[in-house]
């Protein structure tokens, strides 16, 4: 089946250095979409990526979906202790019908 | 908006006695979506609803667990007989599915079981 995979599990860094998570699909995605969960809270949307190629930015973060749409990659600049979390990739099945979530990067930043 | 609504949100029983989990859905959505959360296997899909109807159950670990969604405002998540194994975070979600596509997830705050 269908399975979406990320790296690294997880990701110590001093605050002000960057940050990046991969997410990896064993198939072509319609779209991905990107959750942060806080420890203790749920996760939380952040981002939805559709076309091939596409870049969007939310100030700090950028999200990026490969040409080939079997990859993203969510790039933090200049971490701050206020994006500790662990972030999830989320694709569609080949059906469409719900939505695979990968194992998540949890990320430590240190003050 | 209130958001999706869970109950309760903590929980802790002794093994072998029934646990239910609620959940109420944004209004207006017409998925629903069941996740465990525990820290060997990550987020996992239990079952979910597509207008109330049960779409696809094949995560639900065994014939112990069972869920239900009797109307498009509330579901339960019914664990009979509970074992330790089975203490983990509880997620309800829920979307607006249009074609084929789903809009984000929202997620409830979760229910902390605990199987002693």
């Amino acid at each position: 089946g269908q399975q979406v995979m990320q790296i690294p599990q997880y990701q110590h860094v001093q605050e002000g250095e960057d940050f990046t998570t991969y997410c990896n699909s064993s198939t072509t995605l319609s779209n991905i979409q990107w959750y942060k969960q806080r420890p203790g809270g749920h996760p939380v949307f952040l981002i939805q990526l559709v076309k091939s190629g596409e870049v969007k930015k939310q100030k700090r973060l950028t999200f990026q979906f490969g040409e080939a749409k079997k990859n993203s990659s969510l790039h933090i600049t200049a971490t701050q202790t206020t994006d500790v979390g662990t972030y999830f990739c989320a694709g569609p099945t080949t059906s469409g019908s719900r939505l695979t979530f990968g194992e998540g990067t949890q990320l430590t930043v240190n003050p | 908006d209130a958001g999706v609504i869970q109950s309760p949100r903590h929980e802790v029983t002794e093994m072998g006695q029934e646990v239910t989990l609620r959940c109420k859905p944004i209004s207006g959505h017409n998925s629903l979506f069941w996740y465990r959360q525990t820290m060997m296997r990550g987020l996992e899909l239990l079952i979910y609803f597509n207008n109330n109807v049960p779409i696809d159950d094949s995560g639900m670990p065994e014939d112990r667990f069972s869920a239900k969604m009797p109307n498009a405002s509330f579901s339960t998540l019914k664990i009979q007989p509970s074992e330790p194994r089975d203490s983990a975070v509880y997620f309800c979600a829920s979307s607006l599915k249009f074609g084929g596509l789903y809009s984000p997830l929202h997620f409830g705050n979760g229910t902390r079981l605990t199987v002693t």
